[in-house]
């Protein structure tokens, strides 16, 4: 399976502080994707990074990929309580780009 | 402008039962897909259409049907209901034609259990 690993499974900050969340994968990529979900809720889309990028930039979020290393990151800078919430990595197969495989989440807890 | 329309939201069956599970998207997206979300497991895919008339399994597909008819539709069918298809459903679509680099759009999730 491609279904990739998310680091924390859990992570709990105070409102203000930044927050980090690593996403490894397993085969090659297209490109990978963020996504947050609330309680209860479906999936939305975060940000979008191909194989080709290093670094991304979207408003608060900050996306790194190191394909060398099949892994990524998620930062959230000066985290607000609304970011509370679970994040999700997902990543497409090089060879099926219709197949989408996702990490097991991080539930980020943001202290006001 | 709905987006992705997922009823029931809650279903409760038992085994052995039958259901249809519906999806339908408003934004002309050619593909659509089903997921399954269990604690601690993330989504699993598990069946996916490019097209009316086409569709492909994921990696979960036992169990479950479906069909693609029109763009705008895609249900999924639990055709004999097993306690360890109890999960949250979630349909997601994606536009930009077949474009590797367009994120998927999730409906709200149907809560299924199977007792």
């Amino acid at each position: 399976s491609q279904q990739g690993e998310e680091d924390p499974q859990a992570l709990s900050i105070q409102e203000g502080e930044n927050a980090t969340m690593n996403c490894s994968y397993k085969t090659s990529i297209n490109n990978l994707q963020w996504y947050r979900q609330n309680s209860g809720r479906g999936l939305v889309h975060l940000i979008l990074i191909r194989s080709n990028e290093r670094e991304k930039h979207s408003g608060r979020l900050r996306v790194t990929l190191d394909t060398s290393k099949k892994s990524s990151s998620l930062l959230i800078t000066a985290s607000r309580a609304a970011d509370t919430a679970s994040y999700f990595c997902a990543t497409d197969g090089k060879s099926n780009f219709n197949k989408f495989y996702f990490g097991s989440g991080t539930k980020l807890n943001v202290k006001p | 402008n709905a987006g992705v329309t997922q009823t029931p939201k809650f279903q409760v069956l038992k085994t052995g039962q039958s259901m249809t599970l519906q999806c339908a998207q408003d934004m002309n997206h050619e593909y659509m897909s089903w997921y399954r979300q269990d604690p601690g497991m993330g989504l699993r895919l598990i069946h996916y259409s490019v097209g009316a008339g086409i569709t492909d399994q994921g990696e979960v597909p036992n169990g479950y049907n479906v069909s693609r008819s029109t763009t705008e539709d895609f249900p999924l069918r639990l055709l004999s209901a097993a306690p360890s298809q109890t999960s949250v459903y979630f349909c997601a679509s994606r536009g930009q034609g077949m474009s590797y680099n367009s994120p998927l759009h999730f409906g709200n999730g149907t809560r299924l259990t199977v007792t």
